[in-house]
């Protein structure tokens, strides 16, 4: 199994860019989340979903986009592309209540 | 406010000589609290969960214990392959599904 698979593992983006960050996972789960780290900041929850469908935001939602059509995927849009948005993000998915999420290794994203 | 706070940010050990991380939180409701270990380049990877005061899991040289108000990783004769960043996590009552981290603790063995 695959796991978690995020792409692209790194980018650049202008300020003002768009883009949308790709996360599938092949485990059936129906909880997905994403994540951004900064340096010395830890994870901070952005978006999450509970199944196909379902979204709900996070501690840090603004500037982001989210959408679950599939239990597989759960992409992240960012519209406007800002320099505070430059950070790690990290996907996590979990089958049920109080399992340990599952992580992706990143996308690395830049905003110059 | 801090929910979860881990100490100390960073922690460099001689291999063989053991120590211990402290990750202390203050939600109340405690559903489970998660340790991972986060390498460089790489996405957190799940080592335990602990859900009540007084449990303890074991793995190879770590060890996670549990109290009312915090949680340590006690590891035993580092290896230089046990260098990485550990994090631990909450899920608590009126948190729904989601994990609040902290900042975790950078963990150097040298030879």
């Amino acid at each position: 199994n695959a796991g978690v698979t995020q792409t692209p593992k790194f980018r650049i983006l202008k300020i003002g860019q768009s883009m949308t960050l790709q996360c599938t996972q092949d485990m059936n789960h129906n909880y997905m989340y994403w994540y951004r780290q900064d340096p010395g900041m830890g994870l901070k929850l952005i978006y999450y979903s509970v199944g196909a469908g379902i979204t709900d935001k996070g501690e840090v939602p603004n500037g982001y986009n989210v959408s679950r059509s599939t239990t597989e995927d759960f992409p992240l849009r960012l519209e406007l592309a800002a320099p505070s948005q430059t950070s790690v993000y990290f996907c996590a998915s979990i089958q049920g209540v109080n399992q340990p999420q599952h992580f992706g290794d990143g996308t690395r994203l830049s905003i110059l | 406010e801090d929910q979860v706070t881990q100490s100390p940010e960073a922690l460099r050990l001689q291999e063989g000589e053991s120590s211990s991380l402290n990750c202390s939180y203050t939600v109340s409701g405690l559903r489970g609290l998660f340790w991972y270990r986060q390498d460089p380049g790489k996405g957190p990877e799940f080592l335990f969960t602990l859900y009540s005061a007084g449990e303890e899991k074991e793995k190879e040289r770590l060890k996670a214990t549990l109290t009312k108000k915090e949680s340590f990783l006690h590891i035993t004769a580092p290896k230089p392959e046990d260098s990485a960043t550990y994090l631990c996590a909450v899920r608590y009552t009126g948190g729904g599904n989601k994990l609040t981290f902290g900042t975790g603790t950078q963990l150097k063995v040298e030879l």
